[in-house]
């Protein structure tokens, strides 16, 4: 299997200030496509995953655009420019191009 | 507005059965793959089987495999995981996600246990 790897795994960030999480694939998440299926899940305390970017950069519909998401190969960022207490919670990568698709461990953004 | 539903979860004991279902509106159902991905409590998230649109197609996770049967209506727009020989270790909350996972169910808690 693919494995995800996140780090760091808990992330204390002051509100207003950036954030950044990393994620490292075993194998480039390269479909046949020829897309990079790596997404990018928030979930709040309680709540179902979101997806936040798909397909390395692309944010969704909603997901505000101090979210960003970037990298190449096997190595991707996930950045939130200025953190606000609503970002709160679990931010998991994941890889949607090999079977069974995987994500990586989560990393828990905090409030300093 | 996609919406997606999951229910049938509950306390089984080892060894034995559920049906989970998750229905399925705000889309045209039959032209995505459906998923199953499940998190243990206070753990993340692992795929466990998915579906292709017309049903021909089912892959599973290792840890599953000859145990969970999914399926799906496109009749009724629901897809299902049927779960057999539960073990301690399927204990989880078990999410259905659409094709291209950009929407996910509240989830159903599975609790297996004597």
């Amino acid at each position: 299997d693919v494995v995800m790897t996140q780090s760091p795994l808990t992330l204390p960030v002051t509100l207003g200030q950036p954030a950044s999480i990393s994620c490292r694939s075993s194998e480039s998440p390269v479909y046949s496509d020829g897309n990079t299926h790596l997404h990018w899940f928030q979930q709040r305390p309680g709540q179902s995953p979101r997806r936040l970017i798909y397909k390395v950069s692309n944010r969704d519909s909603g997901v505000p655009d101090r979210f960003s998401g970037s990298g190449s190969g096997t190595d991707f960022t996930l950045k939130i420019s200025r953190v606000e207490a609503e970002d709160v919670g679990i931010y998991y990568c994941m890889q949607g191009a090999h079977w069974p698709f995987t994500f990586g461990q989560g990393t828990r953004l905090e409030i300093k | 507005e996609v919406q997606l539903v999951e229910s049938g979860g509950g306390l089984v004991q080892p060894g034995g059965s559920l049906r989970l279902s998750c229905a399925a509106s705000g889309f045209t159902f039959s032209n995505y793959w459906m998923h199953w991905v499940r998190q243990a409590p206070g753990e993340g998230l692992v795929w466990v089987s998915r579906i292709n649109s017309d049903g021909s197609t089912t892959t599973y996770a290792d840890s599953v495999m000859g145990r969970f049967t999914i399926s799906r209506d496109n009749a009724r727009n629901t897809v299902y995981l049927q779960m057999n020989n539960l073990r301690a270790e399927d204990t989880a909350v078990y999410y259905c996600t659409k094709g291209g996972v950009d929407f996910w169910g509240q989830g159903t808690l599975v609790t297996v246990s004597s």
